[in-house]
């Protein structure tokens, strides 16, 4: 079964402080991963998109990167602007049209 | 170009009463999708449709009704209002199917009663 788990749910970081968000993933063959921003009260904004292992995708202060389970999103030296949910998404297996989206994870960047 | 739009922005319903959500893009997509939004439990497909005439039921259908009669509209309808349909509903839509990138509309919070 096609699955995406993010960790943690909820990141607290001093301006500054880098970190990492987790994203790991079972899938039947990788077609995409995908990485949305989520502010208060709107719909997700695309960030990145991954295709196979290894590969990485960069952004102002964010970095994706890919493994064969796991994507992380790294944050370097993040601003209070930052602070956001990050979702990652997975394209289903198969000949569907389904992305399945993990949890979340709310980051939450003080000055 | 207005994107994805999605009408009303909030709506208070009660119990067994039918609405529908509506949503439209003015990018000339050919997929559209529906998604719920829960605390904790991320973004869940409700319905998606892959161009006019052509729908499929996503992770959660049950209680929703689509149609796409037009490249542009993809209302999304409550048949009858249940208490766990209390949730915020995103539209969304992207050029060509689920693995391009998707343009999300505003979201509706619905509350029912």
């Amino acid at each position: 079964e096609d699955q995406v788990t993010q960790s943690p749910e909820a990141l607290r970081l001093q301006e500054g402080e880098s970190s990492s968000l987790n994203c790991s993933y079972t899938v039947s063959g990788l077609r995409g991963l995908f990485w949305y921003r989520q502010d208060p009260g709107k719909g997700p904004e695309f960030l990145f998109t991954l295709y196979s292992a290894g590969e990485e995708k960069e952004k102002e202060r964010l970095k994706a990167t890919l493994t064969k389970k796991e994507s992380f999103l790294h944050i370097t030296a993040p601003k209070p602007e930052d602070s956001a949910t990050y979702l990652c998404a997975l394209l289903g297996s198969g000949n569907t049209g389904k992305l399945i989206f993990g949890q979340g994870t709310t980051l939450q960047v003080k000055p | 170009n207005a994107g994805v739009t999605q009408t009303p922005k909030f709506q208070v319903l009660k119990t067994g009463q039918s609405m529908t959500l509506q949503c439209a893009q003015d990018m000339n997509h050919e997929y559209m999708s529906w998604y719920r939004q829960d605390p904790g439990m991320g973004l869940r497909l409700i319905h998606y449709s892959v161009g006019a005439g052509i729908t499929d039921q996503g992770e959660v259908p049950n209680g929703y009704n689509v149609s796409r009669s037009t490249t542009e509209d993809f209302p999304l309808r409550l048949l009858s209002a249940a208490p766990s349909q209390t949730s915020v509903y995103f539209c969304a839509s992207s050029y060509r199917g689920a693995g391009d990138t998707q343009y999300f509309g505003p979201g509706t919070r619905l509350t029912v009663l």
